[in-house]
């Protein structure tokens, strides 16, 4: 089953208003997540590391005042898109990082949320 | 960020084998991933090298050299199934992840 759940998994947005995406590790403790973005037919850019209980860190390039991060719990961090416009549509996606004796750490991502703004 | 480099596209037959490559900037290197990814769909794990050498499962393999900071994915008897694209990602600093751009797979009969 899944360990770190997204959601939601498609939103449609009017241009100039705000959705959030949730993510959660469901049986683990995340003091770290990340956040990615993936225009069609391009890579996994890597947008911002969430820290539970401080502030976000910001790839370059990637505007904090528009992409807002939460990360108030150890199982939950909140991608807020602020004044979303059309180019922000994009698939968002974050990942989790595990603790496993056996393994290490085990990094798992989230099913991924497809936003599309009108 | 880092940048990772493969290849932008590969077609194979069905039945062959396909080697993807991919390299990377040693920095805070910690291992390399490699992912499938169906289009409109989430990537999915395939494998993880934090040592050298070759680590097999099933049809896919993978393999990684730190020394030439080189790693590849192997697929082998190929299905149209795996027609996809592949992305090799790079963990730095424990456990942060960058991607390459992607490799598309066209399997043809």
């Amino acid at each position: 089953g899944a360990v770190v759940s997204q959601h939601p998994s498609r939103v449609i947005c009017k241009s100039g208003t705000s959705v959030k995406i949730e993510c959660r590790s469901l049986d683990f403790q995340a003091t770290t997540m990340f956040w990615y973005r993936q225009f069609p037919k391009q890579s996994l850019m890597l947008m911002a590391t969430s820290n539970e209980g401080s502030k976000a860190t910001y790839e370059q390039g990637v505007e904090k005042d528009k992409f807002l991060i939460n990360h108030a719990s150890l199982t939950l961090s909140t991608l807020t898109v602020t004044s979303a416009h059309p180019e922000d549509s994009s698939f968002y996606i974050c990942s989790a990082t595990k603790p496993d004796r056996a393994y290490g750490n085990t990094i798992y991502f989230g099913e991924g949320s497809w936003l599309t703004v009108v | 960020g880092q940048s990772l480099e493969q290849p932008s596209e590969v077609t194979a037959v069905e039945g062959a084998i396909v080697q993807i490559n991919c390299t990377y900037q040693t920095s805070g290197f910690y291992g390399l991933s490699w992912y499938q990814q169906h289009d409109g769909g989430a990537p999915t794990f395939l494998s993880y090298n934090a040592l050298d050498g070759l680590e097999e499962t099933g049809r896919f393999s993978s393999f990684l050299s730190r020394s030439d900071s080189y790693g590849y994915l192997l697929l082998q008897e190929l299905q149209m199934k795996d027609s996809a694209s592949y992305f090799c990602a790079a963990l730095y600093n424990f456990n942060k992840f960058y991607f390459g751009s992607g490799t598309k797979l066209n399997v043809k009969p």
